[in-house]
């Protein structure tokens, strides 16, 4: 069981590169998510998915888009990077409807992004 | 909106002290409240969860309680190590079940020897 996982690790691109974050969970969970991590701001939410075919859009969508075409899976695609998009990436996923420690978010290790 | 506030935003404690950690939240209609860790560089690691008709719970050295009248949840970590060393962050969930984490920007703290 692996749980929540990310590729890549660390990526660098220029500005007007587009590039897709990949996630992927084992768990059959519900509901994935993109957040992104920056100094002094806590976690924000990008973008959402309460199951295949199903994303909605978090706080700081723009610049973004995702896709869910199975319950595994759930790209980011960054269409054109700007240096703003500088940032840590995670993927979370839980349980849809559970109670109790279901409720548990799980998070992948995160991709370090920097765009020049 | 929900805001969520940690208090202090780093801490240094010598080995073997317990300690609190605080939270506090803007909006009491929550569906549950949980608390991570996150070591440098990783990613963030569930420690407690606790729903909104719950006051507390524990695992091992960690209790964390929720108040949510007041918007407070405190995270109590006794007999500190230096393998404790981490940013721990505490996140609140609103009801609904698509809804989304909100989470307080953490204390890094540090156990010393």
């Amino acid at each position: 069981n692996a749980g929540v996982t990310q590729t890549p690790k660390f990526q660098v691109l220029k500005t007007g590169q587009s590039m897709t974050l990949q996630c992927a969970q084992d768990m059959n969970h519900e509901y994935m998510s993109w957040y992104r991590q920056d100094p002094g701001m806590g976690l924000r939410l990008i973008h959402y998915s309460v199951g295949a075919g199903i994303t909605d859009q978090g706080e700081v969508p723009n610049g973004y888009n995702v896709s869910r075409s199975t319950t595994e899976d759930f790209p980011l695609r960054l269409l054109s990077a700007a240096p703003s998009q500088t940032s840590v990436y995670f993927c979370a996923s839980r349980r849809l409807r559970a109670g109790g420690r279901s409720d548990t978010q799980y998070f992948g290790p995160g991709t370090r992004l920097t765009v020049l | 909106k929900q805001e969520v506030t940690q208090i202090p935003a780093a801490l240094s404690v010598p080995e073997g002290e317990n300690l609190v950690l605080n939270c506090s939240f803007t909006d009491s209609a929550i569906y549950n409240l949980q608390w991570f860790r996150q070591d440098p560089g990783k990613g963030l690691t569930s420690l407690l969860l606790i729903q909104s008709s719950q006051r507390e719970q524990t695992s091992g050295r960690l209790n964390a309680s929720l108040d949510k009248s007041s918007g407070r949840s405190t995270l109590y970590i006794a007999a500190s190590q230096p393998g404790d060393s981490a940013t721990y962050l505490c996140a609140v969930r609103q009801d609904g079940t698509a809804s989304k984490l909100t989470f307080g920007t953490g204390t890094r703290l540090q156990v010393t020897l």
